[in-house]
């Protein structure tokens, strides 16, 4: 089954750092460049981040730039996504997404999203 | 900062025509923005319906069409259904790497 499972998620204070984990199973992690894209509550979605299939580009929102580091291991199958610097304006739901091949903005398979709540 | 726009409600009647729209604020919308546009249902990954500007997704029925019109894409949907009833997204590839969505549009059909 082609799945992303997203884990990592929390509740963490202004200031504060969290790792994001996405477990890719069921199809070639290696060959697709993946996404972070995130949901506030009762906001639309929003493009944060993106690495490409060999891991050696990666290019940022520029909400997030400079705080968060996306990154990922192929011989686990996994993407991270480390957040530093908390905002309580980076509350929402984080997902991972893969990307088609020659599709600059075709989100294939999303995970089901893991919630990151930053507050005091 | 780029902002995409997008209508934030619109209504349909059953069987009726509507056509949403994604714009920038600052700037013009090309098939070079490879528009996508995706329709999300409340606890269900967003279920892409449009890519490239105007390529159905595989199992899209062609009630949905993309285009470009003027200077924004936009998502033409014909005889709307009342299942069509949800939030719409567009998303656009800025060069460089980025990529950003719209707003939404939270369509109802009644």
């Amino acid at each position: 089954e082609v799945q992303l499972l997203e884990s990592g998620g929390g509740l963490v204070q202004p200031g504060g750092s969290l790792r994001l984990s996405c477990a890719a199973s069921g199809f070639t992690f290696s060959r697709f460049a993946m996404n972070w894209v995130r949901q506030a509550p009762g906001k639309g979605l929003e493009w944060v981040s993106i690495i490409n299939d060999s891991g050696d580009a990666a290019y940022y929102a520029d909400s997030v730039k400079g705080r968060f580091t996306i990154s990922r291991d192929i011989s686990k199958n996994t993407l991270y996504l480390q957040m530093s610097s908390l905002r309580v304006e980076d509350t929402a739901i984080y997902y991972c997404a893969n990307l088609v091949p020659g599709r600059p903005t075709h989100f294939d398979i999303w995970g089901q999203g893991t919630l990151v709540t930053v507050s005091s | 900062q780029t902002v995409v726009t997008q209508e934030p409600s619109f209504s349909v009647s059953p069987g009726g025509t509507v056509t949403l729209t994604c714009g920038l604020r600052s700037g013009s919308v090309s098939t070079s923005s490879y528009t996508s546009w995706y329709q999300r249902t409340p606890g269900q990954a967003p279920r892409t319906l449009i890519y490239n500007t105007n390529i159905r997704s595989s199992g899209v029925p062609d009630r949905f069409s993309g285009s470009i019109l003027g200077n924004k894409a936009a998502l033409t949907l014909t005889g709307a259904q009342a299942d069509d009833e949800s939030d719409y997204y567009c998303v656009l590839y800025m060069g460089s790497g980025i990529r950003v969505f719209g707003g939404g549009t939270k369509l109802t059909v009644l």
